[in-house]
């Protein structure tokens, strides 16, 4: 049992290119959620997956979009990466409303 | 607008030595609060769960309060260790999924730092 995983988990990018992180739950969990993290500022939700199926936005989600690919997936995308983007992404996960999260350990971004 | 305030933001203590965290929210209605711990380059892990009916619950050295009156919890650590060095953050759960965050209110988080 891996809980969350994420790749990769680290990534340097230059302006403008573009770039999917990777989250994977196998511990059959209805929800799942990309926060980023800078320092003072906390956990801040950019796209959330309540079922497999749909997707809502969070705090941040311009520039990102996501895909859950199936119960297990929840991808996220940087079309044309910026700066203000290097951040620490979490991938995070749990099984119904009122249940703990799981977190994946990070995937550090820096662009360029 | 639904809110978690946490204080301090940080807090350097001497290994050995008790301290406490404090949470304050908002969030209305209420259905649990949770403190997490976050070690350096880690995701955050769930230390306890605060239901509105609980007043105090105790997972080994940590000990968590709630207050529903006063919208007020706190997570108290005694005997401190240096792996207790982490940041700990608040996190307060609506009964609801609106609000476009699941029902998820986040605390910036305190920043603990044991000292030998």
């Amino acid at each position: 049992n891996a809980g969350v995983t994420q790749t990769p988990k680290f990534q340097v990018l230059k302006t403008g290119q573009s770039m999917t992180l990777q989250c994977a739950q196998d511990m059959n969990h209805n929800s799942m959620y990309w926060y980023r993290q800078d320092p003072g500022m906390g956990l801040r939700l950019i796209y959330y997956s309540a079922s497999e199926g749909t997707t809502d936005k969070g705090e941040v989600p311009n520039g990102y979009n996501v895909s859950r690919l199936n119960k297990r997936e929840f991808s996220l995308r940087l079309e044309s990466a910026a700066p203000s983007q290097t951040s620490v992404y979490f991938c995070a996960s749990r099984y119904l409303m009122d249940n703990e999260q799981f977190f994946g350990p990070g995937t550090r971004l820096t662009v360029l | 607008k639904n809110q978690v305030e946490q204080s301090p933001q940080s807090l350097i203590i001497l290994e050995g030595k008790n301290c406490t965290l404090q949470c304050n929210y908002t969030v209305s209605p209420f259905s649990n609060l949770r403190w997490y711990k976050q070690d350096t380059g880690r995701g955050p892990v769930s230390l306890t769960i605060m239901t509105f009916s609980e007043n105090t619950k105790s997972n080994g050295r940590y000990t968590a309060t709630l207050d529903a009156d006063t919208k007020q919890s706190s997570l108290h650590i005694t005997a401190s260790q240096l792996s207790d060095s982490a940041s700990y953050i608040c996190v307060v759960s609506a009964p609801y999924s609106g609000g476009g965050a699941d029902g998820l209110t986040f605390g910036k988080g305190t920043h603990l730092i044991i000292q030998p």
